[in-house]
């Protein structure tokens, strides 16, 4: 079964670019069953997708962060990232990376989370 | 718009059964769902996809007391002989073209 582990920075300042990255290990990124996405939950709040990344390339984003919101694949690292640009307060949450099988050509079901890793905005 | 509708809140005595519901939005009463558990201080973990004849498949080494069922537009999460590890919250999920939604969440206490 696959296991997935989030990396990076804990601080993040404000207006700057969050960075995280997702790296697969027990299976492979580039099996044509699965997207691969991003997940936030605030402190005490509930769980919000941020988007979500076909081992191709092809992406889809929640609405209202798209306009701030990149994530790509590294297939030969068996890693996904995201960046989240001009970041505030608002920001601050633990940042959960998940496989989701394949629904018609679109993500799906969640079926593997990583543990998540606490991300605070604060200068 | 896709959106899912859960109670905040839920209890139930220890070594009880609760069903727990998760209401699909008008229009979209044949999607698909997951459940997902989160233990406190923990991540979410999958345990089932529920699609809208009741059938599911369920995560690797989910006990057989948990259940899912459907009626109409809204999936059911039922938990049988309730131990105290089941205080948890409980989401659903679903997708459409390119965009997954969560509900609220619906915090369990196991009195």
């Amino acid at each position: 079964q696959p296991q997935l582990q989030e990396s990076g920075p804990g601080l993040v300042k404000p207006s700057e670019t969050l960075s995280l990255t997702c790296t697969v290990s027990g299976g492979s990124i580039s099996s044509s069953s699965y997207w691969w996405g991003w997940i936030r939950q605030p402190p005490g709040k509930g769980l919000e997708w941020i988007g979500s990344i076909y081992y191709s390339g092809s992406t889809y984003y929640t609405p209202s962060l798209k306009s701030r919101v990149s994530i790509s694949v590294d297939t030969s690292k068996k890693q996904f990232s995201l960046k989240l640009s001009s970041v505030t307060a608002a920001d601050t949450a633990v940042y959960y990376c998940a496989r989701e099988d394949d629904s018609s050509g679109h993500p799906g079901a969640i079926d593997y989370w990583g543990q998540g890793t606490l991300v605070t905005v604060s200068s | 718009q896709l959106v899912l509708t859960q109670s905040p809140s839920a209890s139930a005595s220890l070594g009880a059964s609760v069903k727990l519901t998760c209401t699909l939005s008008s229009g979209h009463s044949s999607y698909a769902i997951a459940w997902h558990q989160q233990q406190p201080e923990k991540g979410p973990r999958y345990l089932m996809k529920l699609n809208s004849d009741g059938s599911h498949r369920k995560g690797d080494g989910i006990p057989d007391r948990f259940s899912g069922s459907s009626s109409g537009a809204e999936r059911y999460l039922t938990i049988s002989s309730l131990q105290s590890e089941d205080e948890a919250d409980y989401y659903c999920q679903t997708w459409g073209t390119g965009i997954e939604v969560f509900g609220g969440g619906t915090k369990l206490t196991v009195l």
